[in-house]
């Protein structure tokens, strides 16, 4: 069973701050990484793919790929009050692999 | 105006009855998946497709059907053999194995 684990939190940030999500998988053969955001009753949205390790940044967001560690990270800087979600972390190989996602919270 | 779409938003069932979600695309895509979502829970995968007329067995296929007869819908039909159906129910899609794209999701209730 390939697994990928989150801590399901919640982490809770103050408005502004720098919040930082992690995500571990199994499968070394993992290829392609992606982080959904996924508001209370609707359904995940995606924020971030990375595929290379290293960072990719997109606007706020900055996904960290470890693949030697086996280690994928979300960074969300300036966070929102808006940003309050549950981020799921999903893997690929196969159809992707989810985690069971962590739940943010930012407070004003 | 591209993306998928599932109906009903919300569907309420009888037990013992067999109840069909649906799940329509325009983008294009390949790729068809259905997970389900129990509160607190991630997502499982009950099943995928990556082509017409074809579908693979997710983690969690039992009392659960499809089919793929056109690139833009791959139904989903809860069988009165699944024990516990009771969840939020998500289409996606892609382009081959890439990122996913989600429907809003249909939430079944069965008593």
């Amino acid at each position: 069973q390939k697994e990928v684990e989150q801590n399901s939190g919640p982490l809770s940030v103050p408005e502004g701050a720098i919040a930082s999500l992690n995500c571990t998988y199994s499968d070394r053969g993992s290829q392609s990484f992606f982080w959904y955001r996924q508001y209370s009753g609707k359904s995940p949205e995606l924020i971030m793919f990375i595929y290379s390790n290293g960072d990719k940044e997109d606007g706020r967001f900055t996904a960290q790929l470890n693949k030697a560690s086996q280690y994928v990270s979300l960074l969300i800087r300036d966070s929102q009050p808006s940003d309050s979600a549950t981020y799921l972390c999903a893997v690929i190989p196969g159809a992707l692999n989810f985690g069971k996602g962590t739940s943010l919270l930012v407070t004003p | 105006d591209g993306g998928i779409t599932q109906s009903p938003k919300y569907l309420f069932r009888k037990e013992g009855q067999n109840v069909t979600l649906s799940c329509e695309q325009n983008l294009n895509h390949d790729a068809m998946y259905w997970y389900r979502q129990d509160p607190g829970q991630g997502l499982r995968l009950i099943y995928y497709s990556q082509i017409v007329n074809d579908f693979q067995k997710g983690d969690i296929a039992e009392g659960y059907s499809v089919s793929r007869e056109k690139k833009e819908s791959f139904p989903l039909t809860v069988t009165s053999a699944q024990k516990n159906p009771t969840a939020f129910y998500l289409c996606a899609s892609s382009m081959g194995v890439a990122e996913q794209y989600f429907g809003p999701g249909t939430r079944l209730t069965v008593t």
